[in-house]
């Protein structure tokens, strides 16, 4: 198993740029998650899904899109970059919603807007 | 509304040197506490996690944690440091598949 795959993992885009983060896994889980890592913040939840077809938001959505049409693909889409999204970003996955679940974590994209 | 505190922001240790790390919870409810550790150009990995039953738990590595209920406390312990711990850790709070992180702690460990 791959795990879970994140690409690209390093972009610099200009401010009002729009673009797709993308992320794939192929364990089979049915929730997956977007997270935003800012020093000092520790990592704060963007947007969720926890299932194809089913999305809801996080801690800090303004400025992002998400979707789940298959269960193994959940893209973040920022519609008009700012330099506030410079972040690192990390995709998780777990079998299923649940406090006791362990979430496995994506290798991460690193996008600087300037 | 819940959150999670990680006292130290960093933390700087010889090899061989013990360690602890602090991390507070706010939150009335069941907890499930994880501890994760990034190294450094790397992915979050899992450490060990606290559902229930023991409140000692033992993780990957030599880290163990102590769930205490009456502080709200779920600190990370190693006796002995090693260079390739050095990293940064992360404590969480997992509410219903959202996670909570503490802001993180960076170790160094000098050789």
């Amino acid at each position: 198993n791959a795990g879970v795959t994140q690409t690209p993992k390093f972009q610099v885009l200009k401010t009002g740029q729009s673009m797709t983060l993308q992320c794939a896994q192929d364990m089979n889980h049915e929730y997956m998650s977007w997270y935003r890592q800012d020093p000092g913040m520790g990592l704060r939840l963007i947007h969720y899904s926890v299932g194809a077809g089913i999305t809801d938001q996080g801690e800090v959505p303004n400025g992002y899109n998400v979707s789940r049409s298959t269960t193994e693909d959940f893209p973040l889409r920022l519609l008009s970059a700012a330099p506030s999204q410079t972040s690192v970003y990390f995709c998780a996955s777990s079998y299923l919603r649940g406090s006791g679940e362990t979430q496995y974590f994506g290798p991460g994209t690193r996008l600087l807007v300037l | 509304a819940q959150s999670v505190s990680q006292h130290n922001h960093h933390v700087i240790l010889s090899e061989a040197a013990s360690l602890e790390l602090g991390c507070n919870y706010s939150y009335g409810g069941t907890v499930n506490l994880f501890w994760y550790v990034q190294y450094p150009g790397q992915h979050l990995q899992l450490l060990l996690k606290y559902f229930s039953g023991d409140p000692l738990v033992k993780g990957i590595k030599g880290f163990e944690a102590e769930f205490i209920k009456s502080k709200f406390s779920f600190n990370l312990r190693k006796p002995s440091v090693q260079w390739s711990d050095t990293a940064e850790y992360f404590c969480a709070l997992n509410q219903g598949g959202k996670l909570i992180f503490g802001q993180g702690t960076e170790l160094s460990v000098k050789p």
